[in-house]
């Protein structure tokens, strides 16, 4: 059973710019959770999403944002890039709320 | 406020020895927990969870985590540590949604 994959692998920014991050989910998995592991900040709740709605964010700004796509696949936008956005963003999916969440490779986003 | 406390931000054993990681949460209600495991510029691998039942977890790669309500704990146990082990450990608790995750202890292991 193939996990969740996450694209691109690196990305590289300026500030000012907007990034685009993608995920798809384990098949059959719903739910998408984005989360971001910044340096000193730890691993923080980002972004959840469910039968292509979007159920919940955490404490980031209205820059940050997504959408979910009919097969379950994720996106995760990031407009007016600042340096502060520098890190690994990890996309998590699960069946529903009441399961474990597995985890991607991530996307490290460099804002230059 | 839910939380989880990793008290060890960074533990150095020799390989073969017992391995203990410490995680204490807060948290209101019965709690559902989990240990990650990160590799150097990797995502998250499930090492274990709890919902409820035994208190007494075991997981993949030989490890095990038990369950204390009484010291709001969730330790995370091997016997016997390999040098692959070296990684970054996350305790999380569930909350609603989302996971809520401990700063991580690094693991170096020595040969």
């Amino acid at each position: 059973e193939a996990g969740v994959t996450q694209s691109p692998t690196h990305l590289i920014k300026t500030r000012g710019q907007q990034a685009t991050l993608r995920c798809s989910p384990i098949s059959g998995h719903t739910s998408v959770y984005w989360y971001q592991q910044a340096l000193g900040l730890g691993l923080q709740f980002l972004l959840w999403y469910d039968e292509g709605e979007e159920r919940n964010r955490g404490n980031f700004p209205p820059r940050f944002s997504g959408r979910q796509f009919p097969n379950y696949s994720s996106e995760l936008n990031v407009n007016a890039l600042e340096l502060e956005d520098s890190a690994l963003y990890l996309c998590a999916s699960s069946l529903d709320t009441s399961y474990e969440q597995y985890f991607g490779p991530g996307t490290r986003l460099t804002v230059t | 406020a839910q939380s989880v406390t990793q008290p060890d931000i960074h533990i150095t054993v020799s390989e073969g020895a017992s391995l203990e990681l410490r995680c204490n949460y807060s948290y209101g209600a019965t709690p559902y927990l989990f240990w990650y495991v990160q590799s150097p510029g990797q995502g998250l691998q499930l090492l274990l969870k709890y919902f409820s039942g035994d208190t007494l977890v075991q997981g993949i790669k030989g490890f095990e985590a038990e369950f204390k309500r009484s010291q709001s704990s969730f330790n995370l146990r091997k016997p016997s540590v390999h040098w692959s082990d070296a990684a970054e450990y996350f305790c999380a608790v569930r909350h609603t949604d989302k996971l809520i995750f401990g700063t991580g202890t690094r693991l170096q292991v020595f040969p």
